[in-house]
Protein backbone atom coordinates (compact mmCIF):
# COMPACT_ATOMS: atom_id res chain seq x y z
CA UNK A 1 0.00 0.00 0.00
CA UNK A 2 1.32 3.64 -0.80
CA UNK A 3 2.31 5.38 2.29
CA UNK A 4 4.38 8.59 3.10
CA UNK A 5 6.04 9.11 6.36
CA UNK A 6 7.02 12.50 7.59
CA UNK A 7 8.87 11.75 11.00
CA UNK A 8 9.31 15.49 12.16
CA UNK A 9 5.81 17.07 13.50
CA UNK A 10 7.05 20.55 14.44
CA UNK A 11 10.13 22.31 13.33
CA UNK A 12 11.32 25.92 14.62
CA UNK A 13 14.04 27.62 13.10
CA UNK A 14 14.81 31.41 13.14
CA UNK A 15 14.94 33.38 10.13
CA UNK A 16 17.51 33.01 7.41
CA UNK A 17 18.57 29.24 8.60
CA UNK A 18 18.11 26.52 6.09
CA UNK A 19 15.80 23.92 7.07
CA UNK A 20 15.19 20.37 5.58
CA UNK A 21 12.24 18.64 5.64
CA UNK A 22 11.69 14.36 5.37
CA UNK A 23 9.96 12.73 3.37
CA UNK A 24 9.87 8.90 3.33
CA UNK A 25 7.63 6.99 1.32
CA UNK A 26 6.05 3.22 0.26
CA UNK A 27 5.29 2.00 -2.93
CA UNK A 28 3.87 -0.61 -4.71
CA UNK A 29 4.52 1.12 -8.28
CA UNK A 30 7.79 0.74 -10.33
CA UNK A 31 7.18 4.81 -11.62
CA UNK A 32 5.17 6.74 -9.64
CA UNK A 33 5.29 10.87 -8.59
CA UNK A 34 5.78 12.26 -5.63
CA UNK A 35 4.37 16.08 -4.71
CA UNK A 36 4.94 18.62 -1.79
CA UNK A 37 2.11 20.74 -0.83
CA UNK A 38 2.25 24.12 1.94
CA UNK A 39 -0.99 24.71 3.76
CA UNK A 40 -0.56 28.25 5.51
CA UNK A 41 -2.99 29.03 8.23
CA UNK A 42 -5.97 29.82 5.57
CA UNK A 43 -6.02 25.95 5.17
CA UNK A 44 -5.97 26.14 1.65
CA UNK A 45 -3.13 23.57 0.31
CA UNK A 46 -0.68 25.27 -2.53
CA UNK A 47 1.21 22.50 -5.18
CA UNK A 48 4.94 23.06 -4.81
CA UNK A 49 6.16 20.56 -7.02
CA UNK A 50 5.57 17.08 -8.81
CA UNK A 51 8.71 14.92 -9.37
CA UNK A 52 8.64 11.45 -11.57
CA UNK A 53 10.60 8.53 -10.51
CA UNK A 54 12.06 8.45 -13.28
CA UNK A 55 14.17 11.99 -12.72
CA UNK A 56 16.38 11.61 -9.52
CA UNK A 57 18.01 14.80 -10.34
CA UNK A 58 17.56 17.26 -7.70
CA UNK A 59 15.40 20.50 -8.59
CA UNK A 60 15.74 23.54 -7.22
CA UNK A 61 13.72 26.72 -7.87
CA UNK A 62 14.18 29.80 -5.93
CA UNK A 63 15.08 28.97 -2.56
CA UNK A 64 13.50 25.75 -2.46
CA UNK A 65 15.34 22.77 -3.73
CA UNK A 66 14.29 18.41 -3.58
CA UNK A 67 16.52 15.85 -2.87
CA UNK A 68 15.19 12.74 -4.38
CA UNK A 69 16.76 9.46 -3.65
CA UNK A 70 14.54 6.20 -5.23
CA UNK A 71 17.25 4.15 -2.87
CA UNK A 72 16.28 5.59 0.29
CA UNK A 73 12.45 6.09 -0.75
CA UNK A 74 13.12 9.68 0.31
CA UNK A 75 12.19 12.95 -0.93
CA UNK A 76 13.19 16.07 1.38
CA UNK A 77 12.56 19.63 0.73
CA UNK A 78 15.30 22.56 1.67
CA UNK A 79 14.46 25.89 2.31
CA UNK A 80 17.47 28.35 1.88
CA UNK A 81 17.61 31.60 4.33
CA UNK A 82 13.78 30.60 5.57
CA UNK A 83 11.22 33.93 6.25
CA UNK A 84 8.60 34.20 8.42
CA UNK A 85 6.36 33.56 5.05
CA UNK A 86 7.33 30.17 4.96
CA UNK A 87 5.59 29.50 8.31
CA UNK A 88 2.95 26.61 7.14
CA UNK A 89 2.56 23.00 7.69
CA UNK A 90 3.88 21.10 4.59
CA UNK A 91 2.78 17.67 3.45
CA UNK A 92 4.37 15.17 1.35
CA UNK A 93 2.33 12.95 -1.13
CA UNK A 94 1.62 9.98 -3.21
CA UNK A 95 -0.28 9.02 -6.18
CA UNK A 96 -2.83 6.37 -5.40
CA UNK A 97 -2.36 5.39 -8.53
CA UNK A 98 -1.40 7.41 -11.60
CA UNK A 99 -1.44 11.25 -10.63
CA UNK A 100 -4.52 11.33 -8.16
CA UNK A 101 -5.56 11.00 -5.45
CA UNK A 102 -3.33 11.13 -3.02
CA UNK A 103 -1.79 9.98 -0.13
CA UNK A 104 -0.89 12.45 2.43
CA UNK A 105 2.00 12.33 5.21
CA UNK A 106 0.65 14.35 8.52
CA UNK A 107 2.77 16.62 7.17
CA UNK A 108 5.71 18.99 9.38
CA UNK A 109 4.97 22.39 10.67
CA UNK A 110 7.47 25.19 10.19
CA UNK A 111 7.63 28.00 12.03
CA UNK A 112 9.93 30.80 11.27
CA UNK A 113 11.19 33.13 13.93
CA UNK A 114 12.06 36.62 12.93
CA UNK B 1 -8.62 32.70 -14.16
CA UNK B 2 -10.65 31.53 -11.13
CA UNK B 3 -9.86 29.13 -8.36
CA UNK B 4 -11.15 26.39 -6.30
CA UNK B 5 -14.46 28.24 -4.32
CA UNK B 6 -15.86 25.88 -0.82
CA UNK B 7 -18.71 26.84 0.77
CA UNK B 8 -19.39 27.51 3.50
CA UNK B 9 -16.11 28.29 5.36
CA UNK B 10 -17.44 27.55 8.78
CA UNK B 11 -20.36 24.88 9.84
CA UNK B 12 -21.89 23.87 12.98
CA UNK B 13 -24.46 20.91 13.15
CA UNK B 14 -25.19 17.95 15.75
CA UNK B 15 -24.50 14.83 15.84
CA UNK B 16 -27.19 12.79 13.67
CA UNK B 17 -28.02 15.74 11.45
CA UNK B 18 -27.00 15.40 7.55
CA UNK B 19 -24.73 18.02 5.63
CA UNK B 20 -23.86 19.45 2.22
CA UNK B 21 -20.75 21.34 1.38
CA UNK B 22 -20.41 22.80 -2.09
CA UNK B 23 -17.44 23.30 -4.18
CA UNK B 24 -16.83 25.44 -7.34
CA UNK B 25 -14.14 23.90 -9.64
CA UNK B 26 -11.47 26.03 -11.32
CA UNK B 27 -12.03 26.67 -15.04
CA UNK B 28 -11.13 23.96 -17.62
CA UNK B 29 -11.18 20.76 -14.75
CA UNK B 30 -13.12 17.94 -15.49
CA UNK B 31 -12.01 16.30 -12.09
CA UNK B 32 -12.82 16.78 -8.56
CA UNK B 33 -12.18 14.55 -5.36
CA UNK B 34 -12.58 15.28 -1.87
CA UNK B 35 -10.47 15.27 1.41
CA UNK B 36 -11.32 15.35 4.93
CA UNK B 37 -8.27 16.65 7.36
CA UNK B 38 -8.49 16.01 11.13
CA UNK B 39 -6.41 18.56 13.34
CA UNK B 40 -3.15 17.94 12.86
CA UNK B 41 -3.43 15.24 10.21
CA UNK B 42 -3.09 15.30 6.70
CA UNK B 43 -5.87 15.48 4.29
CA UNK B 44 -7.19 11.75 3.94
CA UNK B 45 -9.33 11.08 0.10
CA UNK B 46 -12.39 10.63 0.76
CA UNK B 47 -13.44 10.25 -3.10
CA UNK B 48 -12.85 11.49 -6.85
CA UNK B 49 -15.41 12.21 -9.39
CA UNK B 50 -14.79 12.03 -13.28
CA UNK B 51 -17.57 13.35 -15.59
CA UNK B 52 -20.00 13.20 -13.32
CA UNK B 53 -19.53 9.71 -12.31
CA UNK B 54 -17.20 8.05 -9.14
CA UNK B 55 -14.00 6.75 -10.42
CA UNK B 56 -12.00 5.92 -7.02
CA UNK B 57 -12.75 6.52 -3.43
CA UNK B 58 -11.12 6.09 0.14
CA UNK B 59 -12.12 4.04 3.32
CA UNK B 60 -15.04 6.01 4.01
CA UNK B 61 -18.66 4.74 4.77
CA UNK B 62 -21.54 5.13 2.22
CA UNK B 63 -22.99 8.03 4.79
CA UNK B 64 -20.78 9.82 2.73
CA UNK B 65 -21.42 10.70 -1.01
CA UNK B 66 -21.19 12.93 -3.67
CA UNK B 67 -22.37 14.68 -6.73
CA UNK B 68 -20.68 16.09 -9.84
CA UNK B 69 -22.61 18.75 -11.98
CA UNK B 70 -22.02 18.94 -15.53
CA UNK B 71 -20.68 22.57 -14.32
CA UNK B 72 -17.98 20.30 -12.94
CA UNK B 73 -18.96 21.45 -9.41
CA UNK B 74 -19.49 19.28 -6.66
CA UNK B 75 -21.34 18.33 -3.40
CA UNK B 76 -20.24 16.70 -1.03
CA UNK B 77 -23.30 15.23 1.35
CA UNK B 78 -22.68 13.45 5.06
CA UNK B 79 -25.52 11.87 6.50
CA UNK B 80 -25.62 10.63 10.25
CA UNK B 81 -22.98 13.04 11.58
CA UNK B 82 -20.78 11.79 14.30
CA UNK B 83 -18.65 13.84 16.30
CA UNK B 84 -15.54 12.52 14.77
CA UNK B 85 -17.11 14.12 11.47
CA UNK B 86 -14.96 16.97 12.49
CA UNK B 87 -12.43 18.13 10.41
CA UNK B 88 -11.68 20.61 7.89
CA UNK B 89 -13.11 19.01 4.63
CA UNK B 90 -11.30 20.01 1.21
CA UNK B 91 -12.55 20.26 -2.35
CA UNK B 92 -9.68 19.60 -5.36
CA UNK B 93 -9.80 19.98 -8.82
CA UNK B 94 -7.67 19.08 -11.75
CA UNK B 95 -7.68 18.40 -15.35
CA UNK B 96 -7.49 14.83 -16.46
CA UNK B 97 -5.80 13.91 -12.77
CA UNK B 98 -3.29 16.34 -13.72
CA UNK B 99 -1.65 17.98 -10.34
CA UNK B 100 -4.20 19.27 -7.79
CA UNK B 101 -5.45 22.48 -7.01
CA UNK B 102 -7.32 22.90 -3.31
CA UNK B 103 -9.67 25.15 -2.24
CA UNK B 104 -9.77 26.48 1.06
CA UNK B 105 -12.29 24.22 2.60
CA UNK B 106 -15.14 23.87 4.72
CA UNK B 107 -15.11 23.49 8.57
CA UNK B 108 -17.18 21.42 9.90
CA UNK B 109 -17.90 21.01 13.90
CA UNK B 110 -19.97 18.37 15.06
CA UNK B 111 -21.45 18.80 18.53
Amino acid sequence: AQKVTQAQTEISVVEKEDVTLDCVYETRDTTYYLFWYKQPPSGELVFLIRRNSFDEQNEISGRYSWNFQKSTSSFNFTITASQVVDSAVYFCALPISGNTPLVFGKGTRLSVIA
Amino acid sequence: ETGVTQSPTHLIKTRGQQVTLRCSSQSGHNTVSWYQQALGQGPQFIFQYYREEENGRGNFPPRFSGLQFPNYSSELNVNALELDDSALYLCASSFLGEKLFFGSGTQLSVL
